[in-house]
């Protein structure tokens, strides 16, 4: 069954220092997102990926790396993280004109 | 600026009863509008989606109704069951290049049995 899978699922990190959360798919996308949730901001975009080696800015990129080393994996890094960086991440995959991505269950990260 | 506003943040109905939730844009150059569903702890998924070009959608218990002109649509919910209970983003995209997809902020549905 086709899917996203994002690791881990919940992770706490010290202010400055490196995070790194990973998403894999099996739907053969050749479109990937990161977009952080949190209360009444619904969903917003930090990068997004075409494909393997590309990585597009979002609405949100500020403090935040992106890598897509493969078809299946994006990756979002957080260089340094900051406490205003808690919140629930997804990782969406996606392909088409009809825009309609699959979802992972979210990692739930936070900066203290 | 908000560009896909969902005009409640939370909405709760009895069991049985038919939710409406709003939802307006701005862009007009929107032409594809899914509406996805999230329940607590996991990730959206997509419920029903209309284009542009039609007026009305229905899945099951789900309709979207769409105004063109207006700049609106509502996703309604018949006859709800508690099971509904989740939170509903309406989203908008061109059509083309699925990176451009914006969320509303999400309505929080509450049905109570």
């Amino acid at each position: 069954e086709a899917a996203v899978t994002q690791s881990p699922r919940n992770k706490v990190a010290v202010t400055g220092g490196k995070v790194t959360l990973s998403c894999n798919q099996t739907n053969n996308h050749n479109n990937m997102y990161w977009y952080r949730q949190d209360t009444g901001h619904g969903l917003r975009l930090i990068h997004y990926s075409y494909g393997a080696g590309s990585t597009e800015k979002g609405d949100i990129p500020d403090g935040y790396k992106a890598s897509r080393p493969s078809q299946e994996n994006f990756s979002l890094i957080l260089e340094l993280a900051t406490p205003s960086q808690t919140s629930v991440y997804f990782c969406a995959s996606g392909e088409g004109s009809n825009s309609d991505y699959t979802f992972g269950s979210g990692t739930r990260l936070l900066v203290i | 600026q908000q560009q896909v506003r969902q005009s409640s943040q939370s909405l709760t109905v009895w069991e049985g009863e038919t939710a409406i939730l709003n939802c307006s844009y701005e862009n007009s150059a929107f032409d594809y509008f899914p509406w996805y569903q999230q329940f607590p702890g996991e990730g959206p998924a997509l419920l029903i989606a209309i284009r542009s070009v039609s007026d009305k959608k229905e899945d099951g218990r789900f309709t979207i109704f769409f105004n063109k002109r207006e700049k609106n649509l509502s996703l309604h919910i018949k006859d709800s069951q508690p099971g509904d209970s989740a939170t509903y983003f309406c989203a908008a995209s061109p059509g083309t290049g699925g990176y451009k997809v914006v969320f509303g902020s999400g309505t929080r549905l509450l049905v109570s049995p």
